[in-house]
């Protein structure tokens, strides 16, 4: 069964403060793995990964993968409050189906 | 451009009672699907579709129903709602190919 696992499952830091997200997964047929923000609604994307070893990047957000030893991780530098969300870490398949992990939720105090 | 568009944004029901949550998107995406979020267990997949005419089951397809008869179109349908389906639904879609999910804004659901 198509498993997908992320850690910790809750963090709290101050701004400033740099994290890293982890997610592990088991998928049979991997295609990609992809990140999203989750606020009040719909999640939003952040990246998707398809090579190991390749780091992207956004403004204070960056993200890389590891296929051989199945994992991602997400990183944010100098977090801000505006960085408090759940994020979502999703492995697809060439069935075109999403696993969702759980999520992270992290918090950002002033 | 809309994107994904989902009706209603809340919904009250009985046990026992049926509805209809709508999905629709303008993105001529050829992949769509229904997800249910609950508390701790992240996004779990319910039923998908890649193209008019055709469904399958996900992860927990129990008590739902799919029919995709146009591209822009995906209705769910809760057949007789229990309090167990009591949840946040998401639809989204994707292009055809290795391309991100797109998702609309979530109907919350309230089976008493």
């Amino acid at each position: 069964e198509d498993k997908v696992v992320q850690s910790p499952l809750s963090l709290v830091v101050h701004e400033g403060d740099t994290v890293t997200l982890n997610c592990s997964y088991e998928v049979t047929n991997f295609r990609s793995l992809l990140w999203y923000k989750q606020e009040k609604k719909a999640p939003t994307f952040l990246f998707m990964l398809t090579s190991s070893g390749i780091e992207k990047k956004s403004g204070r957000l960056s993200s890389i993968l590891d296929k051989k030893e199945l994992f991602s991780i997400l990183n944010i530098t100098a977090t801000q409050t505006g960085d408090s969300a759940v994020y979502l870490c999703a492995v697809a398949n060439y069935g075109q189906n999403f696993v969702f992990g759980p999520g992270t939720r992290l918090s950002v105090l002033p | 451009n809309a994107g994904v568009t989902q009706t209603p944004k809340f919904q009250v029901l009985k046990t026992g009672q049926s509805m209809t949550l709508q999905c629709a998107q303008d993105m001529n995406h050829e992949y769509m699907s229904w997800y249910r979020q609950d508390p701790g267990m992240g996004l779990r997949l319910i039923h998908y579709s890649v193209g008019a005419g055709i469904t399958d089951q996900g992860e927990v397809p129990n008590g739902y129903n799919v029919s995709r008869s146009t591209t822009e179109d995906f209705p769910l349908r809760l057949l007789s709602a229990a309090p167990s389906q009591t949840s946040v639904y998401f639809c989204a879609s994707s292009s055809r190919g290795n391309s991100p999910l797109h998702f609309g804004n979530g109907t919350r659901l309230t089976v008493t």
